[in-house]
């Protein structure tokens, strides 16, 4: 099993709709997780960290499921502008404290 | 303004020519790390620096060096590029908790075309 897999889409969503990504990690040492925004040939931005009471910042809202070893990240009402790739990102803790992304799921909001 | 800058942005060079790519952060970070990005394989860890002195390997170290004289500098060394190191580079910083990493903060990216 991969250690931090998610699905590669595209995701083509018309705007306005609600739209949802899964990303499974495997290691159960993995201690902080975060959802990044890449928009094409741009560096990656955080979006938001995700913990384990579950976090909402506007529009968007982050889970984690410790017991299943995944998180989730809910987008409500899309715009055009939430068209990007959204990574996924985990901390594994041990001595090397590991940090490991995601391949990304790709997201095209329809008009 | 907190940021991290890479130079240089873009660089076209050709089979065994040495280059170095610079990273700079101004946040007193004491986290910084490589990564390369290349089509369906995502980013990959080259190498990080806990702290200045302190360097080790990513996942794809091979063909490349790294250095952490200073806290805010972490250049990225290829010795002898070859074709299989043209992609997109990433440099970014972050600082640690007692616990875990927080935030990266990452450069805006050198595209690096190896001939």
């Amino acid at each position: 099993r991969k250690e931090v897999e998610q699905d590669p889409g595209p995701f083509n969503v018309p705007e306005g709709a609600t739209v949802a990504f899964n990303c499974t990690y495997s290691n159960s040492a993995s201690q902080s997780f975060f959802w990044y925004r890449q928009d094409c040939r741009k560096e990656p931005k955080l979006l938001m960290s995700v913990y384990s009471s579950g976090n909402e910042d506007g529009r968007f809202t982050a889970q984690l499921n410790r017991a299943s070893q995944y998180i989730s990240l809910l987008i409500r009402d899309s715009k055009l502008s939430d068209s990007a790739t959204y990574l996924c990102v985990v901390n594994v803790l041990n001595r090397d404290d590991k940090i490991i992304f995601g391949k990304g799921t790709r997201l095209h909001i329809l008009p | 303004e907190a940021q991290v800058t890479q130079n240089p942005r873009y660089l076209i060079t050709v089979t065994g020519k040495k280059l170095t790519v610079t990273c700079s952060q101004n946040m007193n970070h004491e986290y910084m790390s490589w990564y390369r990005q290349d089509p369906g394989l995502g980013l990959r860890q080259i190498y990080y620096s806990m702290n200045v002195e302190v360097t080790d390997k990513g996942d794809v170290p091979e063909g490349y060096k790294v250095s952490r004289k200073e806290k805010r500098n972490f250049p990225l060394i290829l010795e002898s590029p070859s074709p299989n190191q043209t992609s997109l580079y990433f440099c970014a910083s972050s600082q640690p908790t007692t616990i875990s990493l927080n935030e990266q903060f990452f450069g805006p990216g050198t595209r690096l075309t190896v001939l």
